[in-house]
């Protein structure tokens, strides 16, 4: 079974510009939720989906927001980029929520990196 | 609020020597706790999970026991090897926000041959 898998994995971004990155789920997982990961805050939670509807949010300004499609692939959107954002995108995936039995399994990260 | 407290790094052991990352939490609610690691350029592997009071989680000669008591979580392994050299974090989930895990900072271990 493939695992989860993000795209693209790096990418270098102007100040200012806006940016999505991309997360398909392991196939038959419907929940996914986003992390981001620098080396001063460590990992952090954005955002989760399930069902297309956002179910948490992280403690995270405006500028990020995502998206859920009915093929529970995601996708989440920086705009206004600030040097702040470099970090590790990480998205991980699990078969549903709510339940203490689902786990998550991460995909290997989009790289951004804000000039 | 809820958060997750490991023991600083980097930790350096030869290999064989045995393993004990410290982890401690708070929660409100009754929280999963969990082990991830990280290889370089890599994303995070689940390494072993615990979802009740004296569960003991374990993979890979990697264990660690739900402590209620003293809302611990510690990782150990008895030898470690080379191939163990990753960063190792400790995480939280809480009924109600299973997709919001909440991690420690990490500890990176380095094992010399």
């Amino acid at each position: 079974k493939a695992g989860v898998t993000q795209t693209p994995r790096y990418l270098i971004k102007t100040r200012g510009q806006q940016v999505t990155l991309s997360c398909s789920p392991i196939s038959g997982h419907r929940s996914v939720s986003w992390y981001q990961q620098t080396p001063g805050q460590g990992l952090q939670f954005l955002f989760e989906y399930f069902s297309e509807t956002q179910r948490n949010k992280g403690n995270f300004p405006g500028r990020f927001s995502g998206r859920q499609f009915s093929n529970s692939r995601s996708e989440m959107n920086v705009s206004t980029l600030e040097l702040g954002d470099s970090a590790l995108y990480l998205c991980a995936s699990s078969r549903g929520t709510g339940g203490l039995s689902y786990e998550q399994y991460f995909g290997p990260g989009t790289r951004l990196t804000v000039t | 609020g809820d958060s997750v407290t490991q023991m600083e790094g980097p930790v350096t052991l030869s290999e064989e020597a045995f393993l004990t990352i410290n982890c401690t939490y708070t929660a409100t609610g009754y929280p999963s706790l969990f082990w991830y690691v990280q290889y370089p350029g890599e994303g995070l592997q689940l390494l072993l999970k615990a979802t009740k009071a004296d569960d003991k989680g374990s993979n890979k000669g990697f264990e660690a026991t739900y402590r209620k008591e003293t809302t611990s979580f510690h990782l150990e392994k008895g030898s470690v090897q080379v191939s163990d050299s990753a960063v190792y974090f400790c995480a939280l989930s809480v009924v109600g926000s299973q997709g919001n895990l909440i991690f420690g900072k990490g500890t990176k271990l380095s094992v010399k041959p």
